[in-house]
């Protein structure tokens, strides 16, 4: 139980270009979901954290404009990268939070790699 | 703010050696405490958890104590095998900080074990 997946595995695009990354829970319902990004060789840096049907509450120095989240079921949230360049080339990496489920346990996808060229 | 320190890797060790990740954190408020593993090409696992001091978290022969003390929450096992090598990630969540519940990560320790 408890699993979490991500479309796509991997994108590569041109710079400018909108990329859209899906993530899904796949046995349970989600209420929050949890978006971030990972660099090489560092932590992951929560992007943003998104409720169903409402705005997603962004972290500080996240461009909410750059990075649209949205969270329309209690299964999926999407992040699109608008305008792309290469310095957005990163893994990123979803998790969720199972609705009436331990306020601190998130089950995490196993994350997109995006490279911009 | 809150924040997460591990100790830097790559960490390489032989079978059946003793692991130890060190991992000490800063909190305003009363954190749970998480130890996370990436396995290659995977997304993050929850390994194992404690959620208030003296806590001992376990799971698959890891373990981990939370030390309000020395603020600390060092990951051991006794001994390591091939199927441990992995990206270990400490993680604090503070409860303190408005209900929201978010996860904190420190950088991670690559663990390389050889046959």
């Amino acid at each position: 139980g408890a699993v979490v997946s991500q479309h796509p595995s991997r994108v590569i695009c041109k710079s400018g270009t909108s990329v859209k990354i899906e993530c899904r829970s796949l046995d349970f319902q989600a209420t929050t979901m949890f978006w971030y990004r990972q660099f090489p060789k560092q932590s992951l840096m929560l992007m943003a954290t998104s409720n169903e049907g409402s705005k997603a509450t962004y972290e500080q120095g996240v461009e909410k404009d750059k990075f649209l989240i949205n969270h329309a079921s209690l299964t999926l949230s999407t992040l699109t990268v608008t305008s792309a360049h290469p310095e957005d080339s990163s893994f990123y990496i979803c998790s969720a939070r199972e609705a009436g489920g331990q306020r601190n346990e998130q089950f995490f996808g196993p994350g997109t790699r995006l490279t911009v060229l | 703010g809150d924040s997460v320190t591990q100790m830097e890797g790559p960490v390489t060790l032989s079978e059946e050696a003793f692991l130890t990740i060190n991992c000490t954190y800063t909190a305003t408020g009363y954190p749970s405490l998480f130890w996370y593993v990436q396995y290659p090409g995977e997304g993050l696992q929850l390994l194992l958890k404690a959620t208030k001091a003296d806590d001992k978290g376990s799971n698959k022969g890891f373990e981990a104590t939370y030390r309000k003390e020395t603020t600390s929450f060092h990951l051991e096992k006794g001994s390591v095998q091939v199927s441990d090598s992995a990206v270990y990630f400490c993680a604090l969540s503070d409860r303190a900080q408005g209900g929201s519940e978010k996860l904190v990560f420190g950088k991670g320790t690559k663990l390389t074990v050889n046959p």
